[in-house]
């Protein structure tokens, strides 16, 4: 199994312009979490999937949306990338349930210029 | 103020060491409680997971609760090199599962 992947590794973006994060997940989990972490800042939660079919806000929802494509799959989209979303960004996924664990990926290393 | 408060450190100790990392916090609804360990670069992963107070222990680590405090502890006995590292405490109440974590402790081991 790959776990959690993430794709891509690095980007390098200029203000205003967008993109997607892609986010997979082979252990058949339900939830699905986007992450962005600075320093300093711990990690903070973007938007979660506590199911397919459902998407909810986090503590920093604001410049981004998400899509539960299927099961498997949640991507994080930056419709105009902005200096202050320049972060590192991570997906976890959880089974369900009482299982609190939640499994990351390697992360997603954004610079905004 | 923050949810849940950790020291960042850094934290710099001799081979062998007893190291102790802290977290408190400040909603009463938390009831579970995590620490993921960070390698540079790298995704957290999952290292001690505790309900409610009380102390666990796993090897060399040992994570301990008290509750009546809003106080979280990890504590590594013959802490290693490889144990140089990120330590995040998180924690857990609410019905959506979402973890709160604390902002990491950067522990670096000494040969």
């Amino acid at each position: 199994n790959a776990g959690v992947t993430q794709t891509p590794k690095f980007q390098v973006l200029k203000t205003g312009q967008s993109m997607t994060l892609q986010c997979a997940q082979d252990m058949n989990h339900n939830s699905m979490y986007w992450y962005r972490q600075d320093p300093g800042m711990g990690l903070r939660l973007i938007y979660y999937s506590a199911s397919e079919g459902t998407t909810d806000k986090g503590e920093v929802p604001n410049g981004y949306n998400v899509s539960r494509l299927n099961k498997r799959e949640f991507s994080l989209r930056l419709e105009s990338a902005a200096p202050s979303q320049t972060s590192v960004y991570f997906c976890a996924s959880r089974v369900a349930g009482g299982q609190y664990e939640q499994f990351f990926g390697p992360g997603t290393r954004l610079t905004v210029l | 103020q923050k949810e849940v408060e950790q020291d960042p450190g850094p934290l710099s100790v001799p081979e062998g060491a007893i190291v102790s990392l802290n977290c408190t916090y400040s909603n009463s609804a938390f009831q579970y409680f995590m620490w993921y360990r960070q390698y540079s670069r790298k995704g957290p992963e999952l290292l001690m997971y505790t309900y409610s107070s009380g102390n666990k222990e796993d090897g060399r680590f040992t994570a301990q609760v008290d509750k009546s405090s809003k106080y979280i502890s990890l504590f590594i006995r013959d802490s290693q090199p490889s144990d140089s590292a990120t330590y995040l405490c998180a924690m857990s109440g609410g019905s959506a599962r979402q973890l709160t974590f604390g902002s990491g402790t950067q522990l670096t081991v000494l040969p």
